[in-house]
């Protein structure tokens, strides 16, 4: 069974950074590539990018670029989104998803990491 | 980047009656002869459920009453008959074009 399981909820303050977590289990890590959204007010979703776990290689939402970092380590099959300089527009709730082949569909999600930026 | 249009914004549907949900694209998403347009839903506190990929293919383990037509700029997911457990909230997706965009979203209550 495919499973993304995904770090905990987060508070963290203005200006810091925190990293999420998605560890994949049920399928060959490096066979798919991983996208991450995002989701505010429990409405919008916004495509923030996607990594290639086999190469490492990624693809940005130019609007996420200097925002999110996306790494993998292939030898836990996890999958990371970094978030730098957090400010209170960062707050929401954000998902790792896998993409189905060459689609772009994302057919298997985590459950979600929510993160509160607060002072 | 490519914006995508739902309409409506919300919509009641009676029991058993058809719930057709409108995506329409500011540009192509169709690429070598395939629609590059997704259909999910969400219920509250869970992730986004894929339901339809490339335009009109049935995800795994979805109920055939979910079906998904259209190309170029206008796609429509339609549900028929709608059953209780349909109440959620519906977004369509383009993956044609980084950066990939999704819809505003559709919330449907069963009446």
């Amino acid at each position: 069974e495919v499973q993304l399981q995904q770090s905990g909820p987060e508070l963290v303050k203005p200006g810091a950074s925190m990293k999420i977590s998605c560890k994949a289990s049920g399928y060959s890590f490096t066979g798919y590539t991983m996208n991450w959204v995002k989701q505010s007010h429990g409405k919008n979703l916004e495509w923030i990018g996607l990594i290639n776990p086999y190469n490492g290689g990624t693809s940005y939402n130019q609007k996420f670029k200097g925002k999110a970092t996306l790494t993998v380590d292939k030898s836990s099959s996890t999958a990371y989104m970094e978030l730098l300089s957090l400010t209170s527009e960062d707050s929401a709730v954000y998902y790792c998803a896998r993409n189905y082949s060459a689609t772009g569909a994302m057919d298997y999600w985590g459950q979600g990491t929510s993160v509160t930026v607060s002072s | 980047d490519i914006v995508l249009t739902q309409s409506p914004a919300s919509l009641a549907v009676s029991l058993g009656q058809r719930a057709t949900i409108s995506c329409k694209a500011s540009q192509s998403v169709d690429y070598d002869g395939d629609s590059y347009m997704n259909w999910y839903q969400q219920k509250p506190g869970q992730p986004p459920k894929l339901l339809i990929y490339a335009a009109s293919n049935l995800e795994s383990g979805i109920p055939a009453r979910f079906s998904g037509s259209g190309s170029g700029t206008d796609f429509t997911l339609n549900i028929h008959p709608v059953e209780e457990e349909d109440a959620a909230t519906y977004y369509c997706q383009q993956s044609n074009e980084d950066p990939y965009t999704f819809g505003g979203g559709t919330k449907l209550e069963i009446k």
